[in-house]
């Protein structure tokens, strides 16, 4: 199966930029998708198709995905933002087809 | 809008069966596939299985043979079952929406979870 790696955690002040990476083998040529999750409550999602922002995302949230890296990017970190965040793809070749990332601690100081 | 809602015992003996139900509101459990999605304590989250409304299904081959998930079109809910559960089951337990019309590449909807603990 495909596998996704996350850095385990994260920590970032308020004010300053958060860039969360999710490694996997070709993962440029994969579509990424990136899920918010506090705590408690659903998870939300952040980024789709790379680097689309679903209604009421602020654009504070960006993604991009190259040869070898995806990355979410947090500009103007909030404290609001502390959270889980899970990269995933769907790879039809891949058994099971919907695989996660192992998410990122992020931690605003 | 569409709502999910997880709701099942807390607890699960080992070798027993885990049952969980996840009520849809605001839309139609028939014009979406949707899945199971868990997340272990401590760990990351692992998708379990989808379903749509015709019988259509697939798990994840971690647990295929020990998992089933069905729809209930007249309760508007999707149902999740683990038998011969084992402490390793033990998992915040999340029903998703998959985006669109047919089987969408990513969820854009999802409960709040419902914890289940398998104990002894």
């Amino acid at each position: 199966s495909y596998v996704l790696t996350q850095p385990p955690s994260l920590s970032v002040a308020p004010g300053k930029t958060a860039r969360l990476t999710c490694g996997g083998d070709n993962i440029g040529r994969q579509t990424i998708y990136w899920y918010q999750h506090k705590a408690g409550q659903a998870p939300v999602l952040v980024i789709y198709y790379d680097t689309e922002r679903p209604s009421g995302i602020p654009e504070r949230f960006s993604g991009s995905n190259s040869v070898n890296t995806a990355t979410l990017t947090i500009s103007r970190v909030e404290a609001g933002d502390e959270a889980d965040y899970y990269c995933q793809v769907w790879d039809r070749t891949s058994d099971p087809q919907w695989v996660f990332g192992g998410g990122t601690k992020l931690t605003v100081l | 809008q569409v709502q999910l809602q997880e709701s099942g015992p807390g607890l699960v003996k080992p070798s027993e069966t885990l049952s969980l139900t996840c009520t849809v509101s605001g839309g139609s459990v028939t014009s979406h596939y949707w899945s199971w999605i868990r997340q272990p304590p401590g760990k990351g989250l692992e998708w379990i299985g989808y379903v749509y409304f015709t019988g259509h299904t697939d798990y994840n081959p971690s647990l295929r043979g020990r998992v089933t998930i069905s729809v209930d079109t007249s309760k508007n809910q999707l149902s999740l079952g683990v038998t011969s559960v084992t402490a390793a089951d033990t998992a915040v337990y999340f029903c998703a929406k998959h985006e669109g019309q047919g089987l969408g590449p990513h969820f854009d909807l999802w409960g709040q979870g419902s914890l289940v603990t398998v104990y002894s």
